[in-house]
């Protein structure tokens, strides 16, 4: 059973535009949530974090939605650039394991 | 300060052979861990090492070992490496309260 879901393996978006890539997830212990993006023959990085106290958290043009009663988190691109095109996985600590538990990603394409 | 290193960045094998997947990182974090990345299937953990001298099976554990050699070095073997291997492998690091830092990945084919 997959407990956090990308529910769309792709999306494209103009540039300029916003970007919105969403994740679900199962498990109503997860208190903490992270987006971290992924270029071609690299590894991933983070790129933004938020707490299950939190229903919002921003960082310059991104901003992570949590709807903790839907069990819904979403990534917000505003606005949306070329360089921005990557996989974007979302993923949950699996509680006090250091695991975490990761998304199967969603590809964005950015077009000039 | 190289963050996490892997080597190597790509590698060739035939059914049967074995290998050793090598993972380094100089952040001086206690925790590390072994992914594979598979088309549709997102980051899968293969093993993890919480501390120094301590090693646990993820989720995809079957056909790997691994060796917490010291508090910098993981490393990820395949003793009979099958075509179901083939797949990009990552390493990560982790400090409490910090984010997991991720290696460039290693490449690997099983013919």
């Amino acid at each position: 059973d997959q407990q956090v879901k990308q529910n769309s393996p792709s999306l494209s978006v103009q540039e300029g535009r916003i970007s919105i890539l969403n994740c679900d997830y199962t498990n109503s212990m997860f208190d903490y949530f992270l987006w971290y993006k992924k270029y071609p023959a690299e590894g991933p990085t983070f790129l933004i974090s938020i707490s299950s106290i939190k229903d919002k958290n921003e960082d310059g043009r991104f901003t992570v939605f949590l709807n903790k009663s839907a069990k819904h988190l979403s990534l917000h691109i505003v606005p949306s650039q070329p360089g921005d095109s990557a996989v974007y996985f979302c993923a949950a600590p699996d509680g006090g394991t250091y695991k975490y538990i990761f998304g199967t990603g969603t590809r964005l394409k950015v077009l000039a | 300060n190289a963050g996490v290193t892997q080597t190597p960045k790509f590698q060739v094998l035939k059914t049967g052979q074995s290998m050793t997947l090598q993972c380094a990182q100089d952040m001086n974090h206690n925790s590390m861990y072994w992914y594979r990345q598979d088309p549709g299937m997102g980051l899968r953990l293969i093993y993890y090492s919480a501390s120094e001298g301590t090693t646990d099976k993820g989720e995809v554990p079957n056909g790997y070992n691994v060796s917490r050699l010291n508090k910098r070095e993981f490393s990820l073997r395949l003793e009979s490496a099958a075509p179901s291997q083939t797949s990009v492998y990552f390493c990560a690091s982790y400090r409490d309260e910090d984010e997991q830092f991720f290696g460039p990945g290693t490449r690997l084919t099983v013919l």
